[in-house]
Formats: C-alpha cells, sequence, structure tokens
C-alpha cells in the first residue's frame, strides 16, 4: 500500500484566492481526519469522517473551511477565501475501523505545506 | 476534559546517551496510548502503542514507552540515543473502542542530539 496520499505537498497563494487540498486514504480504512499544524497551537483535529460521513466538525476554524468525502478513497479541505492565518501544514490521517487489527492507530500522510502571501 | 501535556518543549542529548521523554494525560478512564514522531517536513510515524496487557512496550527504532496509571504517564525512553533520532515526538491518547474517533496529540517535543 502507498499509505496515504496528499497533494499538493506545498502550496503557496495570495489572500483571498481559494485552495483546495486533498487526500487518498489508505484503502480499507473506514476512518479519515485532517489535521492541521502550526507552531503556536500544535496539530489540531479540524474535521473526521467515518465511512465517507462527517462524524466530527468542531475543529473546523469557520466558515471558509469546508471539507468532503465523496467516496471512500478521496476527500478535499478547501479554504476559501485563504487568510495568511491559514498558513499551516495540513495532515491527512486514515484508519482502520472498530474492528479492525490497528484499530485506533492512524497512518499520516506526508502533508501539504500552505503559504498565504 | 481530556489533554495530554508534554512539559518538555525542547530538549537537546549527546549522541550515545539516554533519553526520556515525558507525556502526563487527563482522561476519565484508561486510554490508549501512543507515541509518534515526525521528521522534519514529514508525516508523522507510529513509534509505539499501548492497549492493554504489560505496561512496558516496545516500538520500533530500539524506543520503549511504560505506561503508569498512578502518575497517569506515558513516558518515552531510549537507552542510547543516535543523531538520526532528531526529531520532533508527539505522544496522543485515544478512547478504547474507537467510540470517539479521534486522537488527542501533546504539543510535542523537538528533540536535537549533540555529537
Amino acid at each position: 500500500d502507498a499509505g496515504v496520499i496528499q497533494s499538493p505537498r506545498h502550496e503557496v497563494t495570495e489572500m483571498g484566492q481559494e485552495v483546495t487540498l486533498r487526500c487518498k486514504p489508505i484503502s480499507g480504512h473506514d476512518y479519515l481526519f485532517w489535521y492541521r499544524q502550526t507552531m503556536m497551537r500544535g496539530l489540531e483535529l479540524l474535521i473526521y469522517f467515518n465511512n465517507n460521513v462527517p462524524i466530527d466538525d468542531s475543529g473546523m476554524p469557520e466558515d471558509r473551511f469546508s471539507a468532503k468525502m465523496p467516496n471512500a478513497s478521496f476527500s478535499t479541505l478547501k479554504i476559501q477565501p485563504s487568510e495568511p492565518r491559514d498558513s499551516a501544514v495540513y495532515f491527512c490521517a486514515s484508519r482502520p475501523g472498530l474492528a479492525g487489527v490497528g484499530a485506533n492507530v492512524l497512518t499520516f500522510g506526508a502533508g501539504s505545506r500552505l503559504t498565504v502571501l | 476534559a481530556q489533554s495530554v501535556t508534554q512539559p518538555d518543549i525542547h530538549i537537546t542529548v549527546s549522541e550515545g546517551a539516554s533519553l526520556e521523554l515525558r507525556c502526563n494525560y487527563s482522561y476519565g478512564a484508561t486510554p490508549y496510548l501512543f507515541w509518534y514522531v515526525q521528521s522534519p517536513g514529514q508525516g508523522l510515524q507510529l513509534l509505539l502503542k499501548y492497549f492493554s496487557g504489560d505496561t512496558l512496550v516496545q516500538g520500533i527504532k530500539g524506543f520503549e514507552a511504560e505506561f503508569k496509571r498512578s502518575q497517569s504517564s506515558f513516558n518515552l525512553r531510549k537507552p542510547s540515543v543516535h543523531w538520526s533520532d532528531a526529531a520532533e515526538y508527539f505522544c496522543a491518547v485515544g478512547a478504547r473502542g474507537g467510540s470517539q474517533g479521534n486522537l488527542i496529540f501533546g504539543k510535542g517535543t523537538k528533540l536535537s542530539v549533540k555529537p
């Protein structure tokens, strides 16, 4: 398995532009998570999905952020419009369902580093 | 509220010296416990986990951690540090049974290794 695949790895954009980050989880994993990492706040959970359904989006900072999971193999995190304070590394992670081997063990992607000028 | 505290933001050790990274958690019951490592520019990689049983767990790269219920701690140790261990280390807790889905992470401890 290729692991959790994120794209783009790096994104530089200007304030006000729309940003879309993409994630392909590990095949067979029922849970998908989006985290944001900054120096000031560390690793924050933004939202997670179970079987493509959003379960907890309480970490999404504001309405400018949205996430979708149209199928089991793809998720997007969108920021519209982007602001300089959104600059961070965004991680996607996935894990098996409750009964699976390795339950609760998250596998992370390499991250998408976003810079908003 | 559930929380994870890593009291040391940055630790520097000499190569070959022993290492202990501290982790304390606040949780309503015995959680699942994890240590992850993040190398610069990379995602987080699982080092080890505690689910149940023996409170001393072995992980990859020669790391181990000990769960101490009485102290609500899960400290990470390595007897002899290698230069390649320089990275950031994160402790995390999760609900048993995975019913809550997500993990709660500490703020991380950055490890520097002196030659």
